[in-house]
């Protein structure tokens, strides 16, 4: 079946914009999960949702970012007032249900804000 | 708190020789442990994953990671290194009972030489 996929895989915005990524997770999965990575470090937890509710945001960084995932099934992270250290590659992974399970990957969008 | 600790950011074996990626670990609960791999230009994928069954799990493409709770270690092996195996390794734990998100290591590179 189809894994999760992610749009676009590549953006380039200006400071200040906004700018919104989108996640399509496994069909079927409740469990969907935002994942920062930097240059030349590991995943970084953003914000985990169980259906339509965010179950734990603690890993978003300022108020500037946001996520929402309205059906339970796609999630968009939206950003606003981009800054240069926002630029980064922006991973979603998704799960069939519960926390133990393996969460699958998407290839990711990378950011760059110039 | 969870922590992940991967010991040495390259690692560099010849074509046929051991190969060993080391991960050593923080929980104050029982962890979930797991292993990904990362090609360039592409997603995460499970390499294998530790959830309080055996201690020593085997994983995908001859890869295999042994918990000892003694050291708080849960290092990846395999035998014989082939060069498609050239790629990143990231150690992950997981945070446990309803917080899903993974807390992942810098990672390793490893190259292999022929």
């Amino acid at each position: 079946g189809a894994g999760v996929s992610q749009t676009p895989s590549n953006k380039v915005t200006e400071k200040g914009k906004y700018v919104e990524l989108r996640c399509d997770p496994i069909s079927g999965h409740t469990a969907l999960y935002w994942y920062r990575q930097s240059l030349g470090q590991g995943p970084e937890f953003l914000i985990y949702f169980q259906g339509t509710g965010a179950a734990d945001d603690s890993g978003l960084p300022n108020d500037r970012f946001f996520a929402v995932r309205p059906e339970g099934s796609v999630s968009t992270l939206k950003i606003q007032r981009t800054e240069r250290g926002d630029s980064a590659v922006y991973l979603c992974a998704s799960s069939p249900t519960s926390t133990k399970e393996t969460q699958y990957f998407g290839p990711g969008t990378r950011l760059l804000v110039l | 708190a969870q922590s992940v600790t991967q010991l040495g950011s390259h690692v560099s074996v010849s074509e046929g020789a051991l190969v060993l990626l080391r991960c050593n670990y923080s929980s104050s609960v029982p962890p979930y442990l797991f292993w990904y791999v990362q090609y360039p230009n592409q997603g995460l994928q499970l390499l294998l994953k530790y959830t309080s069954a055996a201690t020593l799990v085997k994983g995908i493409n001859g890869f295999e990671a042994e918990f000892k709770k003694s050291e708080t270690s849960f290092h990846l092996t395999k035998p014989s290194a082939h060069m498609s195996d050239a790629a990143e390794y990231f150690c992950a734990v997981s945070r446990g009972g309803s917080q899903g998100n993974l807390i992942f290591g810098k990672g390793t590179k490893l190259s292999v030489k022929p």
